[in-house]
């Protein structure tokens, strides 16, 4: 089954602990990023990588570092996580970024850091 | 950058016809789409446009203007579990990245 598998669905950490939600994917698409996702925000992307060993900076990507070493997999890592990075996140791949393929989200991971 | 407007909630009545609108502004039009996603759920894909006039496919259908800078979800013979956010994302051509909505919440009532 095509599908995109973050872990894990939901964390409790405390402020500075470092943490890492992986994500992966089994559709070989190149595109890859993750978002972010507040009530009244909507989704906001923080990184994205157009293939491996390519990332770069979304909209809001402060505090946040991504890794793209191999095709399937996208890795958000929080190194010193704050309470404003409580959130709903979801990592999405597409096959590119060409403009008519749609992306396929997983299933999100909700954070709270307190 | 962008502006992506959509009205935060509506409400409609099973079996009913519902209309979602999305405005945006964009510096280089290239596409909108449409997701839907249920409470706590991931967005999943409805439709995309990127010419001008109606897609239509089963219950759902999508407008755009590019004109207008205008969007429409149309959604038929509501059910009980349309209930759910409908998101509108735009992507234009300086990034090709797709930008979203804060969506509209749909309940449907029996």
């Amino acid at each position: 089954e095509a599908q995109v598998t973050q872990n894990p669905r939901y964390l409790i950490t405390v402020t500075g602990k470092k943490l890492t939600v992986t994500c992966s994917q089994n559709m070989n698409h190149e595109y890859m990023s993750w978002y972010r996702q507040d009530p009244g925000l909507g989704l906001r992307q923080i990184y994205y990588s157009m293939n491996v060993e390519v990332t770069d900076k979304g909209d809001v990507p402060e505090g946040y570092k991504v890794s793209r070493k191999e095709k399937r997999n996208f890795p958000l890592i929080l190194e010193s996580p704050s309470p404003n990075q409580t959130s709903l996140y979801f990592c999405a791949s597409s096959f590119n970024r060409d403009r008519n393929t749609e992306a396929f989200f997983g299933q999100g991971t909700r954070l709270t850091v307190v | 950058g962008q502006n992506i407007d959509q009205p935060t909630e509506m409400t409609a009545t099973e079996g009913a016809i519902v209309q979602i609108n999305c405005t945006y502004q964009t510096s280089g039009f290239n596409g909108l789409f449409w997701y839907q996603q249920h409470a706590g759920e991931a967005p999943t894909f409805l439709s995309y446009n990127v010419l001008d006039g109606l897609e239509e496919k089963g219950r759902f259908s999508s407008f755009l203007s590019r004109s207008k800078g205008y969007s429409y979800l149309l959604l038929k013979e509501l059910q009980m579990k349309d209930s759910a956010s409908y998101l509108c994302a735009v992507r234009d051509w300086g990034n090709n990245d797709m930008r979203f909505g804060a969506g509209t919440r749909l309940t449907v009532k029996p």
